[in-house]
């Protein structure tokens, strides 16, 4: 079963600070990588999008990797600021010669306080 | 140009009534998903439409859930009978083709359904 699990569930750091949200998956056969920001009450948003050959990927202060062997992904947020606070989802794809499939996890809730 | 737009942006209604939501993809984007959001869980694939193919509907949960896309445009989920459980925020997303590598779905703000 495809499976997309994110850590930590919920994350409070103080503006300025760097964090870092992490993403594990079971999927197969393994198409991309994407994480998306969520604001609430708003639609996600895609931050970055990576493929089998692609470790790391940068969007501004938002920093992606992914290590394909362990199935892993990171999402590094450097200087964070307060409009950095939102849910932030990792979704994969997997996909065949005929069909896709998007797994999504449930996100990390990041809060950055004054 | 204007993004996906989706209405009502919330819905209040009594168990067992019908509800009707609307989605309004980008101009051109021949990709169209559904997707619901529970309070707490992660986003769940409801039904995608590409073009003019047969819709996937594998992510229905139960025949009292049907959609439609008129015109490869507007696209309409409607659930029969609602119940309580069926609350939760409705999201639609477009893209501009589906089964391409880079794709990005572009999110609506969603529907807030709330059923009492």
């Amino acid at each position: 079963k495809n499976q997309v699990e994110q850590s930590p569930q919920s994350l409070i750091i103080l503006e300025g600070k760097n964090c870092t949200l992490q993403c594990n998956y079971t999927v197969s056969p393994f198409s991309n990588l994407r994480w998306y920001k969520q604001d609430t009450g708003r639609g996600p948003v895609s931050l970055t999008i990576m493929t089998f050959s692609e470790n790391t990927k940068s969007n501004g202060r938002y920093t992606a990797t992914l290590d394909a062997d362990t199935k892993q992904s990171s999402l590094h947020i450097t200087a964070s600021q307060l409009s950095d606070s939102a849910s932030y989802i990792c979704v994969v794809t997997a996909s065949t010669g005929t069909a896709s499939k998007l797994t999504f996890g449930t996100g990390t809730r990041l809060q950055v306080t004054l | 140009g204007a993004g996906v737009s989706q209405s009502p942006s919330n819905k209040v209604t009594e168990k067992g009534k019908d509800v009707e939501l609307r989605c309004d993809p980008i101009s051109g984007h021949t990709a169209l998903y559904w997707y619901r959001q529970s309070l707490g869980q992660g986003l769940e694939f409801l039904i995608y439409f590409q073009g003019n193919s047969a819709p996937d509907k594998s992510g229905l949960p139960s025949d009292r859930f049907s959609a439609e896309r008129t015109g490869g445009s507007v696209s309409t989920l409607t659930i029969q009978r609602t119940q309580q459980e069926d609350s939760a925020v409705y999201l639609c997303a477009s893209s501009l083709r589906w089964r391409t590598y880079q794709e990005t779905q572009y999110f609506g703000p969603g529907t807030r359904l709330l059923v009492l």
